[in-house]
């Protein structure tokens, strides 16, 4: 079974800096997620990625397979980015695998 | 864009009632998953759904929960005999063979 940390648990940040979320996994995968959960609870997926560097609008998510590390990172932030962030890992190599979640990151951004 | 539906949106229920909680998957998506949020706490996976059949369930997936497909096309997530801990956001996802994940919008249980 994938452990799945994630750091920090809380964020709080101004709007227009720069943000990160990092997320540790146990377990080698062919792919890990990034999701957004809003206040209402609805989960969104943001990018599913499996080497290198995958780039949404001011969205930005990173992974290093050797060392089990990805990243999530908002540029510009702006107080509608304020969510819970989870990465999400699949519990074998496959993709299609049922995903392991971490325990979130709450981003608030104010004005 | 097509999207997961999930019905209904709330729930409140008497513990030890059943409860039949519904979700429409994407059409042609093949992998069928049910998790839950208890709230506070972390996502965590019940059961997936693959060919019709369970392909895997974790420990919370005991006798008290069943999923059917009842035609063909639709998804149940039926919990009898409910307990004040089943309280929780109950998500269905589904996965196209590149593994990328469509969540539903969620129900939330409350058994009083």
């Amino acid at each position: 079974k994938n452990e799945v940390e994630q750091s920090p648990q809380n964020l709080t940040a101004q709007e227009g800096e720069f943000i990160t979320i990092n997320c540790s996994y146990s377990v080698g995968i062919s792919a890990l997620h990034w999701l957004q959960q809003h206040p209402g609870g609805g989960i969104v997926s943001l990018f599913m990625l499996s080497s290198g560097k995958k780039k949404h609008g001011r969205l930005i998510a990173t992974i290093n397979i050797q060392e089990k590390h990805s990243s999530l990172h908002i540029t510009a932030s702006h107080p509608r980015d304020s969510a819970v962030y989870i990465c999400a890992a699949p519990d074998s190599g496959g993709s299609n695998y049922k995903l392991t979640f971490g325990k979130g990151t709450l981003l608030t951004v104010n004005p | 864009e097509p999207e997961v539906t999930q019905t209904p949106s709330h729930q409140v229920t008497q513990m030890g009632q059943e409860v039949i909680l519904r979700c429409v998957p994407i059409s042609n998506h093949l992998y069928f998953y049910w998790y839950r949020q208890i709230l506070g706490q972390k996502v965590e996976f019940l059961v997936s759904f693959y060919n019709n059949e369970i392909s895997e369930k974790s420990e919370i997936f005991d006798d008290q929960f069943s999923v059917e497909r009842p035609d063909g096309s639709n998804f149940t997530l039926k919990i009898r005999s409910t307990k004040l801990e089943d309280s929780a956001m109950y998500f269905c996802a589904n996965s196209v063979p590149s593994g990328t994940q469509y969540f539903g919008p969620g129900t939330r249980l409350l058994v009083l």
